[in-house]
């Protein structure tokens, strides 16, 4: 089993339409919890961070449940500029700082 | 402020050639880390130094990947001799000392084995 598991997607959506990505991580040691956007044969970039408390970035809002190690991002409201693989990157500090990325969900927003 | 710069954006080889991965990370960042992506996985970790020093090289597949930073600025990764399964793209990120949030990618190297 992975450590950082996403749906496998791609998630095809018309413009407009509200999408969300669900995120388990399984180790209980994990301190820190990101949303990493990254474009097709480009470098990931940091979108969000996710806290406990939920936080919410104009169309973005992302959410963690420690006790059920979850995290998740929602897309509102969705732009065809939206398109992009999402990951869920979670770090801990277990033997050396470490972070661990999932597969990445791929979205497809479409006119 | 210049980002994390990695050369070449894409290389060709055939199996058993030599290939050598550059990467300049942000001025003044000490953490350095190299990770790589195989077609339809995840990214994967493969070392991480702190300036010239190599804190956490697990990651690495086998010893025919060498890392190094000499003087603690750029880094480089030799693959050799190349394997088929070699064939990713080796992204390169860094971070200032002790901060443990935002990872800065550069474009990353694509490498297609032969």
């Amino acid at each position: 089993r992975k450590e950082v598991e996403q749906d496998p997607g791609p998630f095809n959506v018309p413009e407009g339409a509200t999408v969300a990505f669900n995120c388990t991580y399984s180790n209980s040691a994990s301190q820190s919890f990101f949303w990493y956007r990254q474009d097709c044969r480009k470098e990931p970039k940091l979108l969000m961070s996710v806290y406990s408390s939920g936080n919410e970035d104009g169309r973005f809002t992302a959410q963690l449940n420690r006790a059920s190690q979850y995290i998740s991002l929602l897309i509102r409201d969705s732009k065809l500029s939206d398109s992009a693989t999402y990951l869920c990157v979670v770090t801990r500090n277990t033997g050396g700082f470490k972070t661990i990325f999932g597969a990445g969900t791929r979205l497809f927003v479409k006119a | 402020e210049a980002g994390v710069t990695q050369f070449p954006s894409h290389s060709v080889i055939e199996k058993g050639q030599t290939v050598t991965l550059r990467c300049d990370p942000i001025s003044g960042h000490d953490n350095l880390y190299w990770y790589r992506r195989v077609m339809g996985k995840e990214i994967k970790f493969l070392l991480h130094f702190v300036k010239e020093s190599k804190q956490d090289e697990s990651g690495m597949p086998n010893n025919r990947f060498l890392a190094e930073r000499t003087g603690g600025t750029y880094s480089t990764l030799k693959v050799q001799p190349a394997e088929l399964e070699d064939s990713g793209v080796y992204f390169c990120a860094s971070t200032r000392q002790g901060y443990t949030g935002e990872l800065f990618f550069g474009e990353g190297s694509r490498l297609t084995v032969l």
